[in-house]
């Protein structure tokens, strides 16, 4: 079965500095996809970005940016530039290529801005 | 394009009633999913619905149970309530289309559960 893990619980990052979330995924699969959602106090799930398994290169969504690391099962998020609305709980999602792929979660790491 | 909806946002319900979530997905999206999030389980797939068939089913009892309509709408229904069902349950459509566009899961603002 495949498993998603943030390692870190909580961070922490200064307004307009660079802060990098980390997750590792265990899978056997070669056919699968890995997302960032944020999930402010609202609690409205909001996807931040995604990457496709079989694409070398990383993404980019404006100020979010991935270190895909595929042979090391590793998807880091990069938060350049951080502003106080960035501050939320983040989750790394592991689905599966195939059409029946649930997303399976990460137990998230709480990211705090400071002014 | 509307979002994922989901009602009703709030209740609270009694131990041993029964409870019923609604979900619109995006207009398009075959594809309708659940999820439970609690502080201690986190988050938790519950069961998928694609043209009116459930696809794909997490582990929970049986007193969880959905269905998905013609226009793609789904409900999912709690029946004999536990206290441990408390949760904010959350509802997500993809188009399932192929490619990252298509599995890519969208959330509604969630449904959240409160159980005495």
């Amino acid at each position: 079965a495949q498993t998603v893990t943030q390692s870190q619980p909580e961070m922490s990052v200064q307004e307009a500095e660079t802060v990098t979330l980390s997750c590792t995924y265990d899978t056997s699969e070669s056919d699968y996809y890995l997302f960032w959602y944020k999930q402010p106090p609202s609690r409205q799930m909001i996807l931040v970005i995604r990457q496709e398994a079989y694409k070398q290169q990383n993404a980019t969504e404006n100020r979010f940016s991935v270190n895909f690391q595929k042979a090391a099962k590793s998807f880091s998020l990069k938060i350049s530039d951080s502003q106080l609305g960035d501050a939320a709980m983040y989750f790394c999602a592991y689905r599966s290529g195939g059409s029946q792929g649930n997303l399976i979660f990460g137990k998230g790491t709480k990211l705090s801005v400071k002014p | 394009k509307a979002g994922v909806t989901q009602t009703p946002r709030y209740l609270i319900k009694t131990r041993g009633q029964q409870v019923t979530l609604s979900c619109s997905p995006i207009s398009g999206h075959r594809s309708v999913s659940w999820y439970q999030q609690t502080p201690g389980q986190g988050l938790q797939f519950l069961f998928e619905y694609f043209s009116e068939t459930q696809r794909n089913k997490g582990n929970f009892p049986g007193r969880f149970s959905g269905r998905q309509f013609s226009n793609s709408r789904s409900e999912m229904n709690v029946s004999t309530l536990e206290l441990g069902d408390s949760a904010l349950y959350l509802c997500a459509s993809s188009s399932q289309q192929g490619g990252v566009s298509g599995n890519t899961i969208y959330f509604g603002e969630g449904s959240w559960l409160t159980v005495v």
